[in-house]
């Protein structure tokens, strides 16, 4: 099972707004509306963002929305702030042979 | 408080075995499937294997196949990966990660380190 495709890097200005995408195939993304998204601080846990496509976790701020269309996941920051500096990860539903696929990561920098 | 806590980490010869455990409190563990993913030095995140709530469903990533294997005690709520022929690309933080109903592992251990080198 291939790693979904992330972009390295993408960088914002705060008070922006930025859009990282997560491509896979119709065997994971495009099959399932089972992608989950993750945010990661050097040195910390990942932290849960985003869960089936579209939906916040409580406590997760709603300048955080995800989304899908076709066989590539989104993730949306908005009104960027500096603690949003962080490595970001899509995960997806594989099917019951590879059961969880993930996005190789995205570095947020906040410029 | 959802708490994970993974042990059984360390430095390990090519070829040589581990058992890595993650005792878990705060919630109903035999209600959850759960899921090992780790994380090379400088790398990204990689699931690694998958057991559902009963132990009867398991799914391992490709390169660990035959060589890893997941397995749970209710009882004891206690997750485990027994790994085995440890190469050094095995080299990496390893997670335990609670797996919500559908999608997303919304608690995650605060990780033990495996490192495979002679």
């Amino acid at each position: 099972q291939s790693a979904l495709t992330q972009p390295r890097s993408v960088s914002g200005s705060p008070g922006q707004s930025v859009a990282i995408s997560c491509t896979g195939t119709s065997n994971d993304v495009g099959g399932y509306n089972y992608v989950s998204w993750y945010q990661q601080h050097p040195g910390k846990v990942p932290k849960l963002m985003i869960y089936d496509v579209s939906q916040r976790p409580s406590g997760v701020p709603d300048r955080f929305s995800g989304s899908k269309s076709g066989n590539t996941a989104s993730l949306t920051i908005s009104g960027l702030q500096a603690d949003d500096e962080a490595d970001y990860y899509c995960c997806s539903h594989a099917g019951y042979n590879s059961h969880w696929v993930f996005g190789g990561g995205t570095k947020l920098t906040v410029l | 408080e959802v708490q994970l806590v993974e042990s059984g980490g360390g430095l390990v010869q090519p070829g040589g075995s581990l058992r890595l455990s993650c005792g878990v409190s705060g919630f109903t563990f035999s209600s959850y499937e759960m899921n090992w993913v780790r994380q090379a030095p400088g790398k990204g995140l990689e699931w690694v294997s998958y057991i559902s709530s009963s132990g009867s469903n398991i799914d391992y990533e490709d390169s660990v196949k035959g060589r890893f294997t997941v397995s749970r005690d209710n009882a004891k709520n206690s997750l485990y990966l027994q790994m085995n022929s440890l190469r050094a690309e095995d080299t990496a933080v390893y997670f335990c990660a609670r797996e919500r109903q559908t999608s997303g592992f919304d608690s995650w251990g605060q990780g033990t380190l495996v490192t495979v080198s002679s």
